[in-house]
């Protein structure tokens, strides 16, 4: 079965909006993090997060590892926030590898 | 800081050809762990070296291989490459001798095979 996943898929939105993204996963977890791909393909990190909330700038990001799930809050949008964010969680009992989700999509119009 | 250098960004190979990638995982780190990404699979996990060992392998065929040099560099070999193994290749390095540790990327090679 399916082990993270991530919604919406896609999101497309107006500059200066907000959103969440949501990530949920399939078993308890070591670690999570939530990368933004950019344009050429590297992988950003944006947080660090296998419990709690964290805030930088205007993005923010929470986990709540007993319940499964992890959000990452984007507000006040900008076109340079536009790619795929990922949530990779390392789940317990699965050999300590990292697993992707499918990304989020995201699509800032000007 | 230097972050996680992978060689070459962009290469191109015929089929049936070999390849072999390099990365350069964060001064101090002693894990790397290779991803392939595709447009239908997504990211997936290729193989981790820790310390010159193969600690963990994903679901690869055996003509992907991979080695770590003790400075911590890590290469990945595919052999008799096919047209199904164009894809971005990306390398991650992390600091911990446990996966729990936060991973950093490198800017990926992109490979075409003609």
């Amino acid at each position: 079965g399916i082990q993270v996943e991530q919604s919406p898929p896609d999101l497309i939105l107006q500059e200066g909006a907000n959103s969440t993204l949501r990530c949920n996963f399939s078993d308890s977890v070591n670690n999570l993090q939530w990368f933004h791909q950019n344009p050429w393909g590297q992988l950003i990190n944006l947080f660090y997060i296998p419990s709690g909330t964290k805030q930088n700038g205007r993005l923010s990001a929470t986990t709540v590892a007993t319940e499964r799930y992890s959000l990452l809050y984007i507000s006040s949008s900008q076109t340079t926030d536009s790619g795929v964010y990922f949530c990779a969680p390392v789940m317990m009992n699965r050999d300590d590898k990292i697993i992707f989700g499918k990304g989020t999509r995201l699509h800032i119009l000007p | 800081k230097a972050g996680v250098t992978q060689t070459p960004r962009y290469l191109i190979k015929t089929r049936g050809q070999q390849v072999t990638l390099s990365c350069s995982p964060i001064s101090g780190h002693r894990s790397v762990s290779w991803y392939q990404q595709t447009p239908g699979q997504g990211l997936q996990f290729l193989f981790e070296y820790f310390s010159e060992t193969q600690r963990n392998k994903g679901n690869f065929p055996g003509r992907f291989s991979g080695r770590q040099f003790s400075n911590s560099r890590s290469e990945m070999n595919v052999s008799t490459l096919e047209l199904g193994d164009s894809a971005l290749y990306l390398c991650a390095s992390s600091g911990g001798d446990r996966a729990y540790t936060e991973a950093f990327f490198g800017q990926g090679t992109r490979l075409t095979v003609v």
